[in-house]
């Protein structure tokens, strides 16, 4: 079936370091891929998504591209902030099984000091 | 503003005694459905609906129920809570089931 492996957390950087958490999945057919983050005490917010090969997601400077060769859907930031601070979840969409279910990774917890 | 509303945020309930957890969104989406997350399992879903009166198991249906008699909402139902029960819920609608998710903000839920 389906499913999304994320590196384990958490992890801790300086302001203004780069980021890369990374996410592959398992999937037939064509899955849209999604990156959720979780600010603390939130619920989970859409933070790029990518709907086929070689899309590539961007939202406040994060960065991912769907690599079919590779499934895999990193995610990149150049340079990161106190603010983005929070918990990171990769997720696949596709039909099949649970038709819809959104299939997440475990989670990055990601902590930036200044 | 485009939402999804839950209620309530945080509820504190003894083995048995039933309870619903609310769900409305107001952007007009068909597909709609219920998570539990829980540490070191992350996010697993328990019922979705397609549409109005069309509802299915997830992948951790037991010991819920949910129904979807309006577009609006969906309601989750424990009818006899257990601990295990005990976690944070979210609620989620989407356009359809291969579009992006919006998430409502949690309910804690905690059964002794």
């Amino acid at each position: 079936g389906n499913s999304v492996t994320q590196m384990e957390g958490p992890v801790t950087l300086s302001e203004e370091a780069f980021l890369t958490i990374n996410c592959t999945y398992t999937a037939t057919g064509y899955p849209s891929l999604f990156w959720y983050v979780q600010y603390p005490g939130e619920g989970l917010q859409l933070l790029l998504k990518a709907t086929k090969a070689d899309d590539k997601g961007s939202n406040k400077g994060f960065e991912a591209t769907y690599r079919k060769e590779t499934t895999s859907f990193h995610l990149e930031k150049g340079s990161v902030q106190v603010s983005d601070s929070a918990v990171y979840f990769c997720a696949l969409r596709g039909y099949g099984g649970s038709q819809g279910n959104l299939i997440f990774g475990k989670g990055t917890k990601l902590s930036v000091k200044p | 503003e485009a939402q999804v509303t839950q209620n309530p945020r945080y509820l504190i309930t003894v083995t048995g005694k039933k309870l619903t957890v609310t769900c409305s969104q107001n952007m007009n989406h068909e597909y709609m459905s219920w998570y539990r997350q829980d540490p070191g399992l992350g996010l697993r879903q328990i019922y979705y609906s397609m549409n109005v009166e069309v509802t299915d198991k997830g992948d951790v249906p037991e010991g819920y129920k949910v129904s979807r008699k309006e577009k609006r909402n969906f309601p989750l139902i424990l009818e006899s809570p257990s601990p295990n029960q005990t976690s944070l819920y979210f609620c989620a609608s989407s356009y359809t089931g291969d579009t992006e998710a919006f998430f409502g903000q949690g309910t804690r839920l905690t059964v002794v």
